[in-house]
């Protein structure tokens, strides 16, 4: 079966790091990709990986290991308004998103 | 800036009548768009693939009659819920791919509808 494992919810600080970690496993694989939703609002794309390793985007990173079915998605600089809930949504063989219920994440001041 | 308008953003209406909720693609012309449903804090669950100018893809355990799909243009697609019931009350929304397949999904702003 298809399947993704994120943690439920997290907490941290503004101003601090916080790494979002993800496994998934797939019927095949195309990418993957990084949803940001906050609460009562439709899902905004963050970022895509296809192979393995980091890519940068500004405060956001997500990274890649194909052969361990990980993912993670890595926030600098954490601002109040990075509450959300962050979606990890594997493509899978025939080009479908995966989508799971997604990590919310809660930042205090 | 913004890749699909979706229309209304919020809708209440009477069980047993019928809603309709737009798709539009600003600027790109969509051969394929997607309809989405998320419950309350559950994940997003694909209800169809819309595809102009031919029948709607309905996954499994979605009531086509139910939930009718038109895409009759490049740049628009409309879902109607039919006789609406309180169970139907969710987030409804809609998708496109810009490029290919490995293409991320933009959406639309979704739609709120309760069903009283």
């Amino acid at each position: 079966g298809q399947n993704i494992d994120q943690p439920t919810e997290m907490t941290a600080t503004e101003g601090a790091i916080v790494q979002i970690n993800c496994t998934y496993q797939t019927s095949g694989f195309n990418g993957l990709f990084w949803y940001q939703q906050h609460a009562g609002e439709a899902p905004t794309f963050l970022s895509y990986n296809v192979l393995d390793g980091l890519e940068e985007k500004g405060r956001f990173s997500s990274f890649l290991s194909r052969s361990k079915g990980y993912s993670y998605l890595l926030l600098k600089e954490l601002q109040m308004k990075d509450s959300a809930s962050y979606l990890c949504v594997p493509l899978d063989s025939n080009y479908q998103l995966i989508w799971g219920a997604g990590t919310k994440l809660i930042i205090k001041p | 800036g913004a890749v699909v308008s979706q229309h209304p953003s919020w809708v209440i209406c009477k069980s047993g009548t019928s809603v309709k909720i737009e798709c539009r693609s600003l600027d790109f012309q969509a051969t394929t768009m997607f309809w989405y449903r998320q419950f309350p804090k559950q994940s997003l669950m694909l209800m169809a693939t819309s595809n102009e100018g031919s029948k709607a893809t309905y996954e499994q355990g979605v009531e086509k009659d139910k939930f009718l799909i038109n895409h009759a243009s490049l740049t628009l697609s409309t879902l109607t819920v039919t006789s609406a019931h309180p169970e139907d009350s969710s987030f409804y929304i809609c998708g496109l791919k810009r490029g290919e397949d490995n293409s991320p999904l933009h959406f639309g702003n979704g739609t709120r509808l309760t069903v009283t």
